[in-house]
């Protein structure tokens, strides 16, 4: 298995724009995270899927932020519009609740908004 | 939520000498007591974990014990090397049929040669 995916690794923006970070999970797994991680606010969970129904968004910081899991393949965050404030490395990781614990997180994409 | 802290943040030894590094917790209910070890640049990946049901666990130069009374667990390296310098993360699992991790904030270790 090619572990967690996330593309792009490094993306650059300005502020007010669309920003998408995609992740494909492990297959056969059945739980999504997307996390932040600032050295300031360290690794914060954002939001979490499980079956690819989202069950805890409260980490979400504000409507700018959204995500989706279409299929299990598949999730997206996105951030409309961008600010500088939101520069920082975006994990997703994935996990099969009630089997194995543990959390696969992906290479994260790096955010940087100027 | 689940109330994680971990101590210290900043942990600085000597290369060969060991290294702890305490987790505690407020969520009397949590059965599942991992650590991650994230290097610079790198993603966290799990490198020793602990269940309810057991005291201690180790894997070659690392080892976790868990406190169950006290609520905090712990992680042990022994003789200490260089790659070792990372910043380890607890994550217990709270309560509940869904696992919504709390991460600590991290402890960075540092090994010097």
């Amino acid at each position: 298995d090619a572990g967690v995916i996330q593309s792009p690794r490094h993306e650059v923006t300005e502020m007010g724009q669309e920003v998408t970070l995609r992740c494909k999970p492990i297959s056969g797994h059945n739980s999504l995270f997307w996390y932040r991680q600032t050295m300031m606010r360290g690794l914060e969970l954002l939001i979490y899927f499980n079956n690819n129904v989202p069950i805890d968004d409260s980490g979400m910081p504000e409507d700018r932020f959204s995500a989706k899991m279409p299929n299990a393949s598949f999730s997206t965050l996105k951030i409309q519009p961008s600010e500088p404030r939101d520069s920082a490395v975006y994990f997703c990781a994935s996990s099969f609740l009630g089997f194995q614990e543990t959390q696969y997180f992906g290479p994260g994409t790096r955010l940087l908004v100027l | 939520g689940e109330n994680v802290e971990q101590h210290p943040s900043t942990l600085s030894v000597q290369e060969g000498d060991s290294a702890v590094i305490k987790c505690t917790y407020s969520d009397s209910a949590s059965n599942y007591f991992p650590w991650y070890k994230q290097e610079l640049g790198k993603r966290p990946q799990l490198i020793i974990d602990i269940r309810s049901n057991v005291g201690e666990k180790k894997d070659q130069r690392i080892a976790v014990t868990l406190n169950k009374t006290a609520k905090h667990f712990s992680l042990h390296i022994t003789e200490t090397q260089p790659e070792d310098s990372a910043v380890y993360f607890c994550a217990p699992k709270g309560a509940g049929g869904s696992y919504i991790p709390t991460f600590g904030r991290g402890t960075s270790l540092i090994v010097h040669p």
